[in-house]
């Protein structure tokens, strides 16, 4: 069975500082990635996806994210934050074969500082 | 469009009694997910249909929870009795079914917010 590790439960940054958010997962192939956002109140908002080929995948609201098969790693990364970036930040793992089941990390929350 | 409209957005319950939630789809989605997210954690998955039949209901606490899809569209999910500890968001989700298996998205509502007192 798949899972996910977000090892930074709340990071902090400055505006205009650059972000990394770490998502490592376990699988027994290759996966399915997804970064998620949640703002307060809000449903789950699709970042970015990664099935396969190249591993530099990019997303929504300028962000990206990388995929390390020897490192079992997915990192969301962001040049310049904005302060509406502020939201809780989840990484998921599907299985191949379809979306059937989607599953998530605890989530990273990020809070960004003027 | 429309997104997945969920409501109620929020409850506030007495612990033992009942509560449902509904969902509404995006129109053409076959494929329903309702997900269970407690605070400070990730969305974990309750029940997945594709169109009106649950195809996987392994995490579902068939105790004393409930789900249906009638007519393979809007869906309800049920619990009673509540418990305090179901105090959570309940997550609906929806993705398109069927035919190419690759990868559908799944379209997040904004959630119910269940507290149990």
């Amino acid at each position: 069975a798949q899972s996910v590790t977000q090892p930074d439960i709340h990071i902090t940054v400055s505006e205009g500082a650059s972000l990394e958010l770490r998502c490592n997962y376990s699988y027994g192939a290759t996966p399915y990635l997804f970064w998620y956002v949640q703002s307060p109140g809000q449903g789950l908002q699709l970042l970015l996806k990664y099935f396969s080929g190249d591993t530099l995948v990019q997303g929504i609201k300028g962000f990206e994210a990388e995929f390390k098969r020897s490192q079992s790693s997915f990192n969301l990364r962001k040049p310049s934050v904005h302060w509406s970036d502020a939201a809780e930040y989840f990484c998921a793992v599907g299985a191949k074969g379809g979306s059937e089941k989607l599953v998530f990390g605890k989530g990273t929350k990020l809070t960004v500082n003027p | 469009e429309a997104g997945v409209v969920q409501s109620p957005r929020y409850k506030i319950i007495e612990k033992k009694q009942p509560v449902a939630f509904w969902c509404n789809p995006i129109s053409g989605h076959n494929t329903l997910y309702w997900y269970l997210q407690n605070l400070g954690q990730g969305p974990e998955l309750l029940i997945r249909y594709e169109n009106e039949e649950a195809v996987d209901d392994s995490q579902l606490p068939k105790d004393r929870f409930s789900a249906e899809r009638l007519k393979g569209v809007d869906s309800t999910l049920k619990i009673q009795p509540a418990e305090l500890g179901d105090s959570a968001v309940y997550l609906c989700a929806s993705s398109l079914g069927g035919g190419d298996r690759g990868y559908n998205e799944q379209f997040f509502g904004p959630g119910t917010r269940l507290t149990v007192l």
